[in-house]
């Protein structure tokens, strides 16, 4: 079955440092994929997607390319602030959902963004 | 517009007993999704409902049922409950049930089962 692995938290980085988060999957055929965004005490946010390879999404300065041959989507932020820390989920969304559609989710990575 | 509402916002149940949760889309949008996310965990689909009838279902037992009603709402029922049932119940809306079509999550409600 489908399936999505993320880098484990959690992860502290001063304001300003380099962000990156791991991200690969399993999935049958040519899956979408996406990063929703968690703050604390909230539901989820769609951060960015990727409809198909090479695709390069990216929203408020985060992105991620669509690697097929690595079956990866990398999520990076070239200087974090402090304001971007909250839980970050990579998921897809498969063929081999059937009629459903639905969102598999990795296990989410907690970042903490320190003054 | 509004986004996706839930309600109740937290609520807390003793184990056996039946829970109701419910779930407003947002305007125009008439599939209804339910994520069951479990404290450190992504979230785990449960079901999906389209112009009222279901359209998937996750791998939860039949303790687990959900409808949809004529104006897109939806409710997510839990019987028997169980302490590993705690979890922030996600309802998620979107116009319909392709791929393309984008998921809006609310904000949950905290099930807390004592």
């Amino acid at each position: 079955g489908d399936s999505v692995t993320q880098m484990e938290g959690p992860v502290t980085l001063s304001e300003e440092a380099f962000l990156t988060i791991n991200c690969t999957y399993t999935a049958t055929g040519y899956p979408s994929l996406f990063w929703y965004v968690q703050y604390p005490g909230e539901g989820l946010q769609l951060l960015l997607k990727a409809t198909k390879a090479d695709d390069k999404g990216s929203n408020k300065g985060f992105e991620a390319t669509y690697r097929k041959e690595t079956t990866s989507f990398h999520l990076e932020k070239g200087s974090v602030q402090v304001s971007d820390s909250a839980v970050y989920f990579c998921a897809l969304r498969s063929i081999s959902s059937g009629s459903a559609r639905q969102l598999t989710f990795g296990s989410g990575t907690q970042l903490t963004v320190l003054p | 517009d509004a986004g996706v509402t839930q309600s109740p916002t937290h609520l807390i149940k003793t184990r056996g007993q039946q829970v109701t949760l419910r779930c407003s889309p947002i305007s125009g949008h008439k599939s209804v999704s339910w994520y069951q996310q479990v404290l450190g965990q992504g979230p785990q689909f449960i079901f999906q409902y389209y112009e009222k009838e279901e359209r998937g279902r996750g791998n939860f037992p039949d303790r687990f049922s959900a409808r949809q009603f004529p104006n897109y709402s939806s409710e997510l029922n839990v019987n028997a409950l169980l302490l590993g049932d705690s979890a922030l119940y996600l309802c998620a809306s979107s116009l319909g049930p392709r791929g393309s079509h984008e998921q809006y999550f609310g904000p949950g409600t905290r099930l807390t089962v004592t």
